[in-house]
């Protein structure tokens, strides 16, 4: 089955602390993101990849890093610096930015 | 002022109810018009997907944008529960990101 997989689902984090969330996808697309969706909000992009070895910051980056070392992965970590991390955040990956599919999600909690 | 304006809702109607989502914009520049699902704790699916204006249907699904007066709808028929999910509209300039709207929550009883 083709698809994007997010993982964890559910992370909890504790002040100070950095995670890391996980993103794959087999779909042989190009270009992939993050995004960040807390409740009554859009979508609001925090960082997002067109090729391998590259990535532009969106609309909110800071707080966060990311990598693109191969195509199918793109892994999004939330650091200490964030100072609001709570939210459940989504990946998506589209060869054209025009339609993109996203993951299933990995709700991020800090304790 | 946001770029893309979309009432939260809850809408509720009942079960065979015409549903009528709508989203205003402000950028003209605008020119791919999206309509996504999500199911409570899921990612957003793509439902949608329109160029310019004009209308387009998928089976119960209408979408419909009107570019000179920057709206755009989406129109589920004869609805049923399982269409009860939150309804994402997003909108783009070639070339440029993704925008979306905080989301109607649409809630159909049966």
């Amino acid at each position: 089955d083709g698809g994007i997989t997010q993982s964890p689902k559910y992370l909890f984090r504790k002040e100070g602390q950095n995670v890391t969330l996980s993103c794959e996808q087999n779909l042989n697309h190009d270009a992939m993101y993050w995004y960040r969706q807390d409740p009554g909000q859009g979508l609001r992009l925090i960082y997002y990849s067109q090729i391998v070895n590259d990535f532009q910051k969106g609309d909110i980056a800071e707080g966060y890093s990311v990598s693109r070392e191969k195509k199918e992965s793109f892994p999004l970590t939330v650091t200490s610096a964030q100072k609001n991390p709570t939210a459940f955040y989504l990946c998506a990956s589209s060869i054209l930015s025009t339609e993109q599919f996203f993951g299933p999600g990995t709700r991020l909690t800090v304790l | 002022q946001k770029e893309v304006e979309q009432d939260p809702g809850p809408l509720s109607v009942p079960e065979g109810a015409i549903v009528s989502l709508n989203c205003t914009y402000s950028n003209s520049a605008f020119q791919y018009f999206m309509w996504y699902r999500q199911y409570s704790r899921k990612g957003p699916e793509l439902l949608m997907y329109t160029y310019s204006s004009g209308n387009k249907e998928d089976g119960r699904f209408t979408a419909q944008v009107d570019k000179s007066s920057k709206y755009i709808s989406l129109f589920i028929r004869d609805s049923q529960p399982s269409d009860s999910a939150t309804y994402l509209c997003a909108m783009l300039e070639y070339g440029n990101k993704l925008v979306f709207g905080a989301g109607t929550i649409l809630r159909v009883k049966s």
